[in-house]
């Protein structure tokens, strides 16, 4: 079973630019999160997706992040234009039942670095 | 919002040696979680608590939920190289439909053979 896959696995913008990262959930998880760690952070909760829909998205920084999950498939989180602060692993993590504890799978994340 | 605070911040130590790090919050959780994440890679479930005062091994980790449900602690015996990484605390309010998760800043372990 394949699992979750992120693309790019890293990206340098500069600031004022657009960029795009995208998730590939492993098949059959309706579950859907992103998450952000800025270096020396915690990981940090962005926002949830059960299928299409935005269940929590109460973690998005501000209105320059856009995530939009097509077809409950694969997931985009847009950033525009990117700031400094922005820069940061963002992790995306996909499960098939919410359970506590289940198993929430995280993919390798992609490192955005913005100049 | 959550905090968890998470310490220590990096250990270095000898293979062989046994190694602790524990994780404190002001909240009460439900649950707590035990992440390790090696380079270029994401977080990686060691090991779930799930009631206050569980104790749960998984290999040479040993993880507790404390009774008061604010804090939890990672042991790791007789370390090898391959436990290099950090690794993350994170702990969840149950109920409701999301599974947000609160992580802690980490611990880096670094391992010298």
């Amino acid at each position: 079973e394949a699992g979750v896959t992120q693309f790019p696995s890293h990206s340098v913008i500069e600031k004022g630019q657009t960029v795009t990262l995208r998730c590939d959930p492993i098949s059959g998880h309706d579950n859907l999160y992103w998450y952000r760690r800025v270096m020396g952070k915690e990981i940090k909760f962005l926002l949830h997706f059960v299928k299409e829909s935005k269940q929590d998205e109460s973690g998005m920084p501000n209105n320059r992040f856009l995530a939009e999950r097509t077809g409950g498939t694969y997931s985009t989180l847009k950033v525009q234009p990117a700031e400094l602060e922005d820069s940061g692993v963002y992790f995306c993590a996909s499960s098939q039942v919410i359970l506590a504890g289940g198993p929430l799978v995280f993919g390798p994340g992609t490192r955005l670095t913005v100049l | 919002g959550q905090q968890l605070n998470q310490s220590p911040q990096s250990m270095f130590i000898q293979e062989g040696e046994d190694v602790s790090m524990n994780c404190t919050s002001s909240s009460i959780f439900n649950t707590w979680l035990w992440y390790k994440q090696e380079p270029g890679e994401g977080p990686v479930l060691l090991i779930a608590l799930y009631k206050a005062g569980e104790l749960t091994s998984n290999g040479r980790l040993t993880a507790q939920f404390g009774i008061t449900r604010k804090d939890s602690f990672l042991n790791i015996s007789a370390s090898i190289p391959s436990d290099v990484g950090i690794y993350f605390c994170a702990g969840q309010i149950s109920g409701g439909s999301n599974y947000k998760l609160t992580f802690g800043k980490g611990t880096l372990l670094t391992v010298n053979p």
